[in-house]
């Protein structure tokens, strides 16, 4: 099963949006609305912002919105402050015979 | 409040075995899936292994299938990863983590290194 395609790297200013794709097949992003968000700080677990596509955890700011065209997915981050630089990222379930896979990471700078 | 505590990692050889642990605490451990993911130094998050909250249900990354098993133990609230045959590419921060009903990690432990080198 191959990663979930995301950019490598986004930046953006402080106040700015910016947006992550996740890009799959129809075996898993395309066919199901199992995605999920995560967000990474150096040294630390990764931490869940998003999942079912478009749902936010209780506590994950709102600042924070997921949603899905096809087979691709996206995060977008509006009004970026310093804590969100971070690594992000994307899951999906998979209907192959390993049920689940990660996108391969994208670094968030705030610039 | 929910806690994943992994243990067991460190230094091995090519070739040889480690038995990773993770206790669970703060939630019904009997109710939810449970999962491995593991993430080599300077690289992304790669998902190992997969157990149903009965067991009844095993998956495993092509990566580590037929070397690693995975198990858990209700009762001890506690969460199994036994490693066999390790290469130097297994070398990583292996997680626990708990599975939400649409595969969403929703809690994650503080991970576990494990350097298979000689």
């Amino acid at each position: 099963q191959s990663a979930l395609t995301q950019p490598a790297s986004v930046s953006g200013s402080p106040g700015q949006s910016i947006t992550i794709s996740c890009t799959g097949t129809s075996s898993d992003v395309g066919g199901y609305n199992y995605v999920s968000w995560y967000q990474q700080h150096p040294g630390k677990a990764p931490k869940l912002m998003i999942y079912d596509v478009s749902n936010r955890p209780s506590g994950v700011s709102n600042r924070f919105s997921g949603s899905k065209s096809g087979n691709t997915a996206s995060l977008t981050i509006s009004g970026l402050q310093a804590e969100d630089e971070a690594d992000y990222y994307c899951s999906s379930y998979t209907s192959s015979s390993t049920p689940l896979v990660f996108g391969g990471g994208t670094k968030l700078t705030v610039l | 409040e929910v806690q994943l505590v992994e243990s067991g990692g460190g230094l091995v050889k090519p070739g040889g075995s480690l038995r990773l642990s993770c206790a669970a605490s703060g939630f019904t451990f009997s109710s939810y899936s449970m999962n491995w993911v593991r993430q080599a130094p300077g690289k992304g998050l790669e998902w190992v292994s997969s157990i149903s909250s009965s067991s009844s249900y095993i998956y495993y990354a092509d990566s580590v299938k037929g070397r690693f098993t995975i198990s858990r133990d209700n009762a001890k609230n506690s969460l199994y990863l036994q490693m066999n045959s390790l290469r130097a590419e297994d070398t990583a921060v292996y997680y626990c983590a708990r599975v939400g009903r649409n595969w969403q990690f929703d809690y994650w432990g503080q991970g576990t290194l494990v350097t298979v080198s000689s």
